[in-house]
């Protein structure tokens, strides 16, 4: 079965720019979570989709919005970059809620902001 | 809240030394325990689990229990090779988090030959 998969790999933008990240989660899986990671802060959550339904938001200001398709398949979006927003960005998928759930990490995508 | 704290990096350690790093946890009711591993320029794999106290997760010659007497979650390895050089994240999920994941700070491990 083939894994979580992440595009675009690796990512330079410019201040004020946006950019869309896709995530793709294992077949079969409903939930995608996305996390940011960087050196001073380590994994934060984002937020969590689950059936196309917005579930959990972590604390992140609105610039940073998802979404989820009818395939699972998810995005999410930066708008009006910062440099502080350079990270490495996570996305997890899950079968579904559940107490011995675990999630599936991708590879990530590292973005640049310049 | 929900929270991890893990012990505090960087580990260095020569191949075949005994590792342990530390895991406490501050939970409402009863998570699942989670160690995750991340090697240079991936994503996260799981490592192990356990969802019920005492239970014990192991996997590649890790282990670690979960302790709900001491709120702890300890990953342990008796031989560690320059393969398992790779920074160690725990993390707890459950119920009463929203099936949110809470990460630890993350443990940058070291094996020297």
């Amino acid at each position: 079965k083939a894994g979580v998969t992440q595009t675009p790999r690796y990512l330079i933008k410019t201040r004020g720019q946006q950019v869309t990240l896709s995530c793709s989660p294992i077949s079969g899986h409903r939930s995608v979570s996305w996390y940011q990671q960087t050196p001073g802060q380590g994994l934060q959550f984002l937020f969590e989709y689950f059936s196309e339904t917005q579930r959990n938001k972590g604390n992140f200001p609105g610039r940073f919005s998802g979404r989820q398709f009818s395939n699972s398949r998810s995005e999410m979006n930066v708008s009006t970059l910062e440099l502080g927003d350079s990270a490495l960005y996570l996305c997890a998928s899950s079968l579904d809620r559940g107490l011995e759930e675990t999630q599936y990490f991708g590879p990530g995508t590292r973005l640049l902001v310049l | 809240g929900d929270s991890v704290t893990q012990m505090e990096g960087p580990v260095t350690l020569s191949e075949e030394a005994f590792l342990t790093i530390n895991c406490t946890y501050t939970a409402t009711g009863y998570p699942s325990l989670f160690w995750y591993v991340q090697y240079p320029g991936e994503g996260l794999q799981l490592l192990l689990k356990a969802t019920k106290a005492d239970d014990k997760g192991s996997n590649k010659g890790f282990e670690a229990t979960y302790r709900k007497e001491t709120t702890s979650f300890h990953l342990e390895k008796g031989s560690v090779q320059v393969s398992d050089s790779a920074v160690y994240f725990c993390a707890l999920s459950g119920p009463n988090t929203g099936n949110q994941f809470y990460f630890g700070t993350g443990t940058s491990l070291t094996v020297i030959p």
